[in-house]
């Protein structure tokens, strides 16, 4: 199986901070990275698909780039609705595998 | 595009539950169809997913054999039967549109306890 690491796995920023979260695989997996947010008690919301493609109705204010084992979030311009747990998803190989998440919290 | 589980509840060691997903607001038939859960506090995990035409069928290791994934495309309905059912399975289990998960439903809890 393909092992999905992020960092880091918690996260204190500032509204108006610019933050990036990296997520590495264990093996290559092209572009077939999406990205989730997922904030207390709701259901996971897509983000970014094919590692740098913005999901329909997504701010242009999150970002993804990377190819290969190495791959980036960022989220500019931090408000206070961007509080929440990010994760990262490879759908390259079966099984299709998780980041253990990456907590943003306000400092 | 709407996702909308049902079907969850509270069922004991070795019980089985069926989940449904009804969508609608989408071409249904044209879509992979997944199932991901989150146990209690913990992060994401992908169960299974099934294409379009039901052709292809690929299962997480810790639930092949023991659960099904099913589709009809007549009814804009996704399904997963679930046997032997263990503590360990007990989570919210979603389901979502595509291979890249790009929307879901707001999930159902399932309870494996005696």
């Amino acid at each position: 199986d393909i092992q999905m690491t992020q960092s880091p796995s918690s996260l204190s920023a500032s509204v108006g901070d610019r933050v990036t979260i990296t997520c590495r695989a264990s093996q290559g997996i092209s572009n077939s990275l999406a990205w989730f947010q997922q904030k207390p008690g709701k259901a996971p919301k897509s983000l970014i698909y094919a590692a740098s493609s913005l999901q329909s109705g997504v701010p242009s204010k999150f970002s993804g780039s990377g190819s290969g084992t190495d791959f980036t979030l960022t989220i500019s311009s931090l408000q206070p609705e961007d509080f929440a747990t990010y994760y990262c998803q490879q759908y390259n190989s079966y099984p299709f595998t998780f980041g253990q998440g990456t907590k943003l919290e306000i400092k | 595009v709407q996702l909308v589980e049902s079907g969850g509840g509270l069922v004991q060691p070795g019980g089985s539950l069926r989940l449904s997903c009804a969508a609608s607001g989408f071409t249904f038939s044209s879509y992979w169809m997944s199932w991901v859960r989150q146990a209690p506090g913990k992060g994401l995990e992908w169960v299974a997913n099934i294409k379009q035409d039901g052709s292809e069928i690929y299962y997480v290791d810790s639930v092949r054999g023991r659960f099904t994934i099913s589709r009809d495309n007549a009814k804009n309905s996704l399904y997963l039967q679930m046997n032997s059912l263990r503590a360990e399975d007990t989570a919210i289990y979603y389901c979502a549109r595509g291979q890249a998960l790009a929307y879901w439903g707001q999930g159902t809890l399932v309870t494996v306890s005696s």
